[in-house]
């Protein structure tokens, strides 16, 4: 079972590129990278998921290096309304019968 | 896009009383998930629901709480005897299949508050 760390918490201002990054040592073969934000009084939603390099999409960018050890969410010129929790998920935290979330990283955006 | 929809969105309840919530899941998924979220702390997965079976169910879904597909789009959680912990938001999820990659979509939540 993958175990993830991120950082609690984290500020940024508007306009700022923001890098969440999440390690996951024991990362097996076959687990995905999967990111889910939360609003506040609102439930997580899926924001983007990959295995390895680069995924791109409207809403963040994922960056995996080659041993997969740790993977980069990048949110590109944040606003306030980016002000949420990410969730970092890999393996079997992720999908089957029984999707595990840890306590995430809460982004705070100032204007 | 489809959303799974969820009601009431706010539930005032006193305790031992029994409630249910009620999720519409997206038409085409087929696992259904429930998850609550009590203030400041992070979601915590109840049970999960396929093929009018429960999958797999947490420590925290004792005998006080079932789950229910009364009809072909409507999924239900009852807590029989409310407690005033039970007091969180609760959500309902949905998913296409139950691959450990598949990403699972969620309502925006009931908040339940016993009283």
């Amino acid at each position: 079972l993958a175990k993830t760390t991120q950082p609690i918490s984290m500020d940024s201002y508007e306009g700022q590129e923001v890098n969440i990054t999440c390690s996951h040592n024991n990362i097996a073969t076959n687990d995905y990278i999967t990111w889910y934000q939360q609003f506040p009084s609102q439930g997580p939603r899926f924001i983007i998921q990959g295995y390895k390099t680069k995924v791109t999409n409207e809403v963040a960018s994922l960056f995996i290096p080659a041993d997969r050890k740790s993977s980069t969410l990048s949110l590109p010129r944040v606003s306030l309304s980016d002000t949420a929790v990410y969730y970092c998920l890999v393996g079997d935290n992720t999908g089957g019968f029984k999707t595990i979330f840890g306590a995430g990283t809460r982004l705070f955006v100032k204007a | 896009e489809p959303e799974v929809t969820q009601t009431p969105s706010h539930q005032v309840t006193q305790m031992g009383q029994e409630v249910i919530l009620r999720c519409v899941p997206i038409s085409n998924h087929l696992y259904f998930y429930w998850y609550r979220q009590i203030l400041g702390q992070k979601v915590e997965f109840l049970v999960s629901f396929y093929n009018n079976e429960i999958s797999e169910k947490s420590e925290i879904f004792d005998d006080q709480f079932s789950v229910e597909r009364p009809d072909g789009s409507n999924f239900t959680l009852k807590i029989r005897s409310t407690k005033l912990e039970d007091s969180a938001m609760y959500f309902c999820a949905s998913s296409v299949s139950a691959a450990t990659n598949e990403k699972l979509f969620f309502g925006s939540g009931t908040q339940l508050s016993v009283l």
